[in-house]
């Protein structure tokens, strides 16, 4: 099973400033096969991202995704109140396992 | 506008079988293009897929969980649901049904809003 690390556990920024998550995972997924979920409390998720770096439908533009093989980022480039939420990756090259997640709150 | 939506009971008794149903509207389930999954969240922990199906091919399941778990398509409904047997405490979670789609390289793309299953004598 491949196993996915999300670092770090809580983000604290504020509105306006960058966010840069990472998904570590323990074996190779490619990079076709890695997601990213966005899930706010009593929400399902949203995907934002697939394929390592293709935005879901109707997603804006600052959010974006990178990398390849193991290790892998969720960017969001100016955070907005709303982005506030915990965000998961997923990969799916292997069956199909999560993250357990960073929580990003406002600082 | 595709949408998925979860029913079954809320509460289980420990040992029972936990069963639930997605209805899919908007949209036929019948598609080459597309996966139906089922992914669980226990209380203020993170996500878990449980397995998923097409609706003309084989289930693929969790191993950690492929000898309790069934998942089964109905067209005529276009549902497709979920068993799981002698249930624990464990098993306690938010039920998630999803699509997966060709489109977004099978990533699951739309989401139902969930349903919580409690289980408890």
């Amino acid at each position: 099973e491949i196993v996915l690390t999300q670092s770090p556990g809580t983000l604290s920024l504020s509105p306006g400033e960058r966010a840069t998550l990472s998904c570590r995972a323990s074996q190779s997924v490619g990079s076709t096969y890695l997601a990213w979920y966005q899930q706010k409390p009593g929400q399902a998720p949203r995907l934002l991202i697939y394929g390592a770096s293709s935005r879901a439908t109707g997603i804006p533009d600052r959010f974006s995704g990178s990398g390849s093989g193991t290790d892998f980022t969720l960017t969001i480039s100016r955070l907005e109140p709303e982005d506030f939420a915990v965000y998961y990756c997923q990969q799916y090259g292997s069956s199909y396992t999560f993250g357990q997640g960073t929580k990003l709150e406002f600082k | 506008q595709l949408q998925l939506q979860e029913s079954g009971p809320g509460l289980v008794k420990p040992s029972e079988t936990l069963s639930l149903t997605c209805t899919v509207s908007g949209g036929s389930i019948r598609s080459s293009y597309y996966y139906w999954g089922w992914i669980r969240q226990p209380p203020g922990k993170g996500l878990e897929w449980i397995g998923s199906l097409s609706y003309s091919g084989s289930p693929s399941y969790n191993p950690s969980l492929e000898s309790r778990v069934a998942i089964s398509v109905d067209t005529s409904k276009n549902q497709f649901s979920l068993k799981v047997t002698s249930v624990t405490a464990g098993d306690t979670a938010v039920y998630y049904c999803a699509r997966h789609s060709i489109t977004t390289t099978f990533a699951f793309d739309i989401w139902g809003q969930g349903t919580l299953v409690t289980v408890s004598s």
